[in-house]
Order: C-alpha cells, then sequence, then structure tokens
C-alpha cells in the first residue's frame, strides 16, 4: 500500500538559518508527491508538487523540495527560514494511478525562533 | 483564486444530535473530499465524491454520510454524534484526473472545528 512517513513530529530551527521538513514515501510506480502548510486555525495550503521532470521543485514562499528516487524521499527545504514560516507542513502523496485521492503524513510541526 | 467555503468554523453539539457539515467550492471541480484532521494522526479521509450523486467510502467512514445533489455542494453528514467525532474537518476540491496526465492540486477550505459534548 502507498504511504508516506514524517519521522520528525516537530523541527527547530532559528530564524534565518536553513530548513529540512522529512518525508519519505513507499509507492509502486511514479510517485505523485506534494507538500501542503496549514497555519493556525486555517485549513491546508498547497506548498508544490512533484509529477515528473527535475528533481529539485520550487514552490511558493521560497519553498522547494528534493525528490531522491534512491532514497525514497521528498524533503521539503527552504535556504532561510522566517519565523512566519512556523506552521503544521503536510507531505502527501497521490493513491494510486487511477484515482485522484491522497495519502498524507502525519505532519511536522516547524517553529522558527527569532 | 479557487475558493473553498465551509458553513462554520466552530460548532458544538450534543451526543446523539445529527450534524450537517456543509461544503461549497466555486471552481467547477469534480472531485470533492472530506477529512478528518487529529492531532498525530494527519488527515484521514472520511469520503470521496467524483460527481453529482457518486460517492466513495474513504479510510474512515464509519459514522459517517455525505451527500452532493450540486457539483458545487457536499456535505457531511453526523446521523448520531458522538464524542469521539470530537475533530477538524477539513474540506477539499479538485480537478479530475485527466487520464494518463497529472493529478491536480487539491484545494482546502478552512476546517470546521467540531466538539461534541
Amino acid at each position: 500500500a502507498q504511504s508516506v512517513a514524517q519521522p520528525e513530529d516537530q523541527v527547530n530551527v532559528a530564524e534565518g538559518n536553513p530548513l529540512t521538513v522529512k518525508c519519505t514515501y513507499s509507492v509502486s510506480g511514479n510517485p505523485y508527491l506534494f507538500w501542503y502548510v496549514q497555519y493556525p486555525n486555517r485549513g491546508l495550503q498547497f506548498l508544490l508538487k512533484y509529477i515528473t521532470g527535475d528533481n529539485l521543485v520550487k514552490g511558493s514562499y521560497g519553498f522547494e523540495a528534493e525528490f531522491n528516487k534512491s532514497q525514497t524521499s521528498f524533503h521539503l527545504k527552504k535556504p532561510s527560514a522566517l519565523v512566519s514560516d512556523s506552521a503544521l507542513y503536510f507531505c502527501a502523496v497521490r493513491e494510486s494511478l487511477d484515482t485522484d485521492k491522497l495519502i498524507f503524513g502525519t505532519g511536522t510541526r516547524l517553529q522558527v525562533f527569532p | 483564486d479557487v475558493k473553498v467555503t465551509q458553513s462554520s468554523r466552530y460548532l458544538v453539539k450534543r451526543t446523539g444530535e445529527k450534524v450537517f457539515l456543509e461544503c461549497v467550492q466555486d471552481m467547477d471541480h469534480e472531485n470533492m473530499f472530506w477529512y478528518r484532521q487529529d492531532p498525530g494522526l494527519g488527515l484521514r479521509l472520511i469520503y470521496f465524491s467524483y460527481d453529482v450523486k457518486m460517492k466513495e467510502k474513504g479510510d474512515i467512514p464509519e459514522g459517517y454520510s455525505v451527500s452532493r445533489e450540486k457539483k458545487e455542494r457536499f456535505s457531511l453528514i453526523l446521523e448520531s454524534a458522538s464524542t469521539n467525532q470530537t475533530s477538524m474537518y477539513l474540506c477539499a476540491s479538485s480537478s479530475l484526473l485527466i487520464a494518463g496526465g497529472s493529478t491536480d492540486t487539491q484545494y482546502f477550505g478552512p476546517g470546521t472545528r467540531l466538539t461534541v459534548l
């Protein structure tokens, strides 16, 4: 069965430092991968997705993610964190080739300290 | 911009009550989804609809039903609310997958925080 794992419940980083939020996946076939962000008391907002092509995907708010097939990972990165990046981040993978359903990870809370 | 709206941000109900959560999207999307979000569990799919009057069970459909009479509206119904249904409920919509093409992004509403006493 398809799945994603976010191994860290929380990530703490100082403002201005690079940040990484980890995601690994398990799928049969080529994965379609997504990152979403949830700010307090809000719904999820789309950040970026990997379908095919370049392994480095650029998204909203200066975020990017690197698809690594050999390590089955899709880590979210940003070169310089902002306090306003503090939020809950979800990785997701499409369930199968013939459905639009997504499987979400458990989420990672990012805390950026001033 | 895609807009997905949910009828209430906060809702408090009593055990045994019938509860309706409404979701409306304005982008003519074929797909609509209902999730619940609980700490440490992420998002879990309750029901999914890919067309009017069509529905498909998700991972945790027990205790819930849905209705989609119009393309833009997808309702989640708790027939008899229980305390273990206290949660954040998120609605989402997306375009229908094009055969051989890429999957479309899901767009989310702001969520309804439901408390069942």
